[in-house]
């Protein structure tokens, strides 16, 4: 299976400062039909169900906020939000879906300094 | 608007069995994928089983092998995850979730408590 990791476990962040979130993979996870990573992005605030932000490595879901963005290549991968907002608080996760079963990583939990 | 609403959460002792369902309307059910993730309560997100449109291919993790059947009937735009066996590390709010890719629609998620 395919072990994601996440780092921090963690993060505090003051409001309109950058927040930035790891993700790392044990094995390749590109997708050769198209050349794109199969790495996803979720926040889930407490109470709620996930929420799909970010596919493909950085294509972000329509309507999600443009101060989410993904990047990343090879077997590492960075969640970042440029400027946080009080409504960001919440746990954000990885997860691959590049081969099953399709792991997410352990989760960050991302709070207001 | 799509909506998935999970249903037949329980208590159930150690040993014992299960059938979790899942509503599904707003969509075209019947040509995508379906995804059953769980969650132990204040853990992370594990990736359970998945099944492919017309219900050929079955996908598990290994914790669930033989233990856990997934299935769905599209004339009644419904998913299951038929549980036996129930250990109590399968306590965990279990989520239903359409895969277009990755996971873009989930449902609110049913509590199984595996307890004596």
């Amino acid at each position: 299976d395919i072990v994601m990791t996440q780092s921090p476990d963690s993060l505090a962040v003051s409001l309109g400062e950058r927040a930035t979130i790891n993700c790392k993979s044990s094995q390749n996870i590109l997708y050769s039909s198209n050349n794109k990573n199969s790495l996803a992005w979720f926040q889930q605030k407490p109470g709620q169900p996930p929420k799909l932000l970010i596919y493909w490595t950085s294509t972000r879901v329509p309507g999600v906020p443009d101060r989410f963005s993904g990047s990343g290549s090879g077997t590492d991968f960075t969640l970042t939000i440029s400027s946080l907002q009080a409504e960001d608080v919440a746990v954000y996760y990885c997860q691959q879906y590049y081969s099953r079963p399709f792991t997410f990583g352990q989760g960050t939990k991302l709070e207001i300094k | 608007e799509v909506q998935l609403v999970e249903s037949g959460g329980d208590l159930v002792q150690p040993g014992g069995s299960l059938r979790l369902s899942c509503a599904a309307s707003g969509f075209t059910f019947s040509t995508y994928w379906m995804t059953w993730v769980r969650q132990a309560p204040g853990k992370g997100l594990e990736w359970v089983a998945n099944i492919n449109p017309d219900g050929s291919e079955k996908y598990y993790v290994d914790s669930v092998k033989g233990r856990f059947s997934i299935s769905r009937d599209n004339a009644k735009n419904s998913l299951y995850l038929q549980m036996d066996s129930l250990k109590a590390e399968d306590t965990a709010v279990y989520y239903c979730a359409r895969a277009q890719l990755t996971l873009d629609y989930w449902g609110q998620g049913i509590l199984v408590t595996v307890s004596s």
